[in-house]
């Protein structure tokens, strides 16, 4: 059905926890993407990889880590969150750059803080 | 940076009837514009995008004008049909940047 799959579909965590989201696109891509969807913000971009190397953190906390080990595979590491931090989080790919390539969203994973 | 204004936030059409959101944007170096549409519940898909060396794009029953002058760009959706309820989000970039910035969304209701 889409070729950006997403892990899990939805997480609940306490603010202690340690935990991690992950993306494997199935698209051939070279670009992969995290981005934060809440109500008060919608879509706002987390960070950007290309070709495995990270190009933007668009000012995101470190209790937010990425890793891209390969093309294919995008990971947010989650730690010490805080409630504000709920939201659906998107994984995205494009073939080549955001400016000039559309983005392929993944289903997301509903992230709530407790 | 860029910063994308969308209008409005919520609008509510008869079946049949046509819909048109606006955007504007701020940095006259933007050239592409995509629209994507966000199902309930669902991932957002691009449904049409257009790039800065054109002013009009159609799909069947979609189209995005562009004026650059203006900076500012709009969806139109012809004959609504309950499918086309969901939230739409326009968005603008530079060619040759990672990120692209977008609007707040609209959401579309059509009422039977």
């Amino acid at each position: 059905e889409t070729g950006v799959t997403q892990t899990p579909r939805h997480l609940v965590m306490g603010m202690t926890n340690k935990k991690s989201l992950k993306c494997e696109q199935h698209l051939g891509h070279n670009a992969m993407y995290w981005y934060k969807q809440s109500a008060k913000k919608p879509l706002e971009l987390m960070f950007v990889y290309n070709f495995k190397e990270q190009t933007e953190n668009n000012s995101v906390p470190s209790r937010f880590s990425p890793e891209c080990p390969n093309s294919s595979h995008l990971f947010l590491h989650l730690h010490t969150l805080q409630p504000e931090d709920s939201a659906l989080y998107l994984c995205a790919s494009s073939q080549g750059r955001a400016g000039n390539s559309p983005l392929h969203f993944g289903n997301g994973t509903r992230l709530t803080v407790t | 940076g860029e910063n994308v204004e969308q209008h409005p936030s919520t609008l509510s059409v008869q079946e049949g009837d046509s819909a048109v959101i606006k955007c504007t944007y701020s940095d006259s170096a933007s050239n592409y514009f995509p629209w994507y549409k966000q199902e309930l519940g669902k991932r957002p898909q691009l449904i049409i995008d257009i790039r800065s060396n054109v002013g009009e794009k159609k799909d069947q029953r979609i189209a995005v004008t562009l004026n650059k002058t203006a900076k500012h760009f709009s969806l139109h959706i012809t004959e609504t049909q309950p499918e086309d309820s969901a939230v739409y989000f326009c968005a603008a970039s530079r060619y040759r940047d990672d990120k692209i910035i977008f609007g707040k969304g609209t959401r579309l209701h059509i009422l039977p």
